[in-house]
């Protein structure tokens, strides 16, 4: 069965902290993998990722693939409370429209 | 632009009753999708379509329905209501395939 599994579930961090999410996946014929952050209502969309080893910058958030072990991360330097929300990771199968979701990481960022 | 609008915000239904849940977006997207998403928990795809006339299953697809009978509307049926049924449900549609998909704000629907 194909799965996407983010750690850790929640995490608690004071403005300036630099946090690391993690996000592994388990799925048949992997295209792509998208990092997407949801507030109090609907997901944006962050990154998406497709090759190994490439950075993608936006700010102070950066994120990067290895196809070989199978995870990306998402780190987000200098924490600000609006940066608060839960980070959602999926993965986009190949010859398919449907992306997979993990269950998300609750950032909560204390002034 | 309004971008993907879904009605109602927040709806209470009693088991085995049946409601439509609306989606339209005026982006002129080929490409629409239903998804739930419970507490705790990340989204988990019910239908997509991939243009007018054409509907596919996704993750969770029982006790749901929908047509895509127009490019801007993409409509989710319940039919008899349960209680399993208590979820958020998004729409989102996007122009070029599930990678640039843009969410609508969601719908909160408790069966009770």
């Amino acid at each position: 069965e194909d799965k996407v599994v983010q750690s850790p579930l929640s995490l608690v961090v004071h403005e300036g902290d630099t946090v690391t999410l993690n996000c592994s996946y388990e799925v048949t014929n992997f295209r792509s993998l998208l990092w997407y952050k949801q507030e109090k209502k609907a997901p944006t969309f962050l990154f998406m990722l497709t090759s190994s080893g490439i950075e993608k910058k936006s700010g102070r958030l950066s994120s990067i693939l290895d196809k070989k072990e199978l995870f990306s991360i998402l780190n987000i330097t200098a924490t600000q409370t609006g940066d608060s929300a839960v980070y959602l990771c999926a993965v986009l199968q190949g010859g398919s429209e449907k992306l997979v979701f993990g269950k998300g990481t609750k950032l909560t960022v204390n002034p | 632009n309004a971008g993907v609008t879904q009605t109602p915000k927040f709806r209470i239904l009693k088991i085995g009753q049946s409601m439509t849940l609306q989606c339209a977006q005026d982006m002129n997207h080929n490409y629409m999708y239903w998804y739930r998403q419970d507490p705790g928990m990340g989204l988990k795809l019910i239908y997509y379509s991939v243009g007018a006339g054409i509907t596919d299953k996704g993750e969770v697809p029982n006790g749901y329905n929908v047509s895509r009978s127009t490019t801007e509307d993409f409509p989710l049926r319940l039919e008899l209501a349960a209680p399993s049924q208590t979820s958020v449900y998004f729409c989102a549609s996007s122009y070029r395939g599930a990678y640039e998909q843009y969410f609508g704000p969601g719908t909160r629907l408790t069966v009770t």
